[in-house]
């Protein structure tokens, strides 16, 4: 039973335009939120957080929102480079950052020049 | 570099050979995680560590095992290796205390074979 889920497997934007990546979760108790990035044959590397007491975080062309009573959050690059693509994964765990992460299967982005 | 170092990044096992997955990190990170990632798959927990001496485990825990003598390591064993453990290994890493704005560090994963 996923409590992290990514239902879209893939996504292709043009560059330049806005990309967004949803996730939608069902276990109330997380408090903390994550989006990963991952490059074909190497670790994921982080991209941006957001702990459930805020509803939106920002840093530079990324931009993280957390709508709470649905259970969403949606990630927002803009605009969109073609360096941006890869799969993303969403995460969530219920203990802060150092709680055990449960992920989503992934969005695999492509930005197309 | 510091970060969180994996090796080897490829094998190839038969089945029921055993090996040891190697993983070190030096940030002096309390926390140390193993996470597999089969094809079409999101990570999934294996076994994690809050520190030195202490380990749990994970969602995917059955076939392995894994000790945490030191802070800076945190190998991980395959015994009698089968082919439903053929995936992409990750560990990672966090410190106690971390801000929310850095997540866990990762190693670049090894790659796993079992025929």
């Amino acid at each position: 039973d996923q409590q992290v889920k990514q239902n879209s497997p893939s996504l292709s934007v043009q560059e330049g335009r806005i990309s967004i990546l949803n996730c939608d979760y069902t276990n109330s108790m997380f408090d903390y939120f994550l989006w990963y990035k991952k490059y074909p044959a190497e670790g994921p590397t982080f991209l941006i957080s957001i702990s459930s007491i805020k509803d939106k975080n920002e840093d530079g062309r990324f931009t993280v929102f957390l709508n709470k009573s649905a259970k969403h959050l949606s990630l927002h690059i803009v605009p969109s480079q073609p360096g941006d693509s890869a799969v993303y994964f969403c995460a969530a765990s219920y203990g802060g950052s150092q709680g055990n992460l449960i992920f989503g299967k992934g969005t695999k982005l492509s930005v197309k020049p | 570099n510091a970060g969180v170092t994996q090796t080897p990044k490829f094998r190839i096992l038969k089945i029921g050979q055993s090996m040891t997955l190697q993983c070190a990190q030096d940030m002096n990170h309390n926390y140390m995680y193993w996470y597999r990632q089969d094809p079409g798959m999101g990570l999934k927990l294996i076994y994690y560590s809050v520190g030195a001496g202490i380990t749990d485990k994970g969602e995917v825990p059955n076939g392995y095992n894994v000790s945490r003598s030191t802070t800076e390591d945190f190998p991980l064993r395959l015994e009698l290796a089968a082919p439903s453990q053929t995936s992409v290994y990750f560990c990672a890493s966090i410190g106690a205390g971390t801000p929310e704005s850095v997540g866990y560090t990762f190693g670049s994963g090894t790659r796993l074979t079992v025929v």
